[in-house]
């Protein structure tokens, strides 16, 4: 079946700095979609990636669609204690199924 | 703006027991899925729902889980018998059509403890 591998699993950042986390699917994906999870919380979906090389910004948040695409990428610049929680993409099996990536856990230092 | 309910929030059982999750969609939505996450894992599909049938499951999904869509607005996880590993943090979510493009909303979930 699909699966769908993210990096890094951590990552601790000094506010203010950036981040990044990747995404990558074994199969060619018809969409990915972004989720944000805070600690206890339950996953809010973000954004929704479906043209190959598509690139869509959200104030301090970027997605990336790869060109073939199988991975994606959600860069935050200038990071505040309020990015803290933890990001899942998804990729869509089919009917909506959402097949997610492990996530990424992003702390941020004061 | 609406939202999925789920209750209850926190749902503990002693283990082979029956438990029973609920979940009320958005009214319009069509699409209805059961995931569930494991303390500190990643999120996993059970099922999906349309039209009063499953659509589609997972390998998790096995003969001890069921769902229902008991009337109108509800819609429901069984587990038969609970496992210890059954324990986690069960979401429910909808979507209006299903559709490649539909957004999926989440409920708040239900932390099921199985003691």
């Amino acid at each position: 079946g699909q699966q769908v591998m993210q990096i890094p699993q951590y990552q601790h950042v000094q506010e203010g700095e950036d981040f990044t986390t990747y995404c990558n699917s074994s199969t060619t994906l018809s969409n990915i979609q972004w989720y944000k999870q805070r600690p206890g919380g339950h996953p809010v979906f973000l954004i929704q990636l479906v043209k190959s090389g598509e690139v869509k910004k959200q104030k301090r948040l970027t997605f990336q669609f790869g060109e073939a695409k199988k991975n994606s990428s959600l860069h935050i610049t200038a990071t505040q204690t309020t990015d803290v929680g933890t990001y899942f993409c998804a990729g869509e099996e089919s009917q909506g199924n959402l097949i997610f990536g492990k996530g990424t856990k992003l702390s941020v230092k004061p | 703006e609406p939202e999925v309910t789920q209750t209850p929030s926190h749902q503990v059982t002693q283990m082979g027991q029956e438990v029973i999750l609920r979940c009320v969609p958005i009214s319009n939505h069509l699409y209805f899925y059961w995931y569930r996450q494991i303390l500190g894992q990643k999120v996993e599909f059970l099922v999906s729902f349309y039209n009063n049938e499953i659509s589609e499951k997972s390998e998790i999904f096995d003969d001890q889980f069921s769902v229902e869509r008991p009337d109108g607005s509800n819609f429901t996880l069984k587990i038969r018998s609970t496992k210890l590993e059954d324990s986690a943090m069960y979401f429910c979510a909808s979507t209006v059509s299903g559709g490649a493009e539909d957004t999926q909303y989440f409920g708040p979930g239900t932390r099921l403890t199985v003691l």
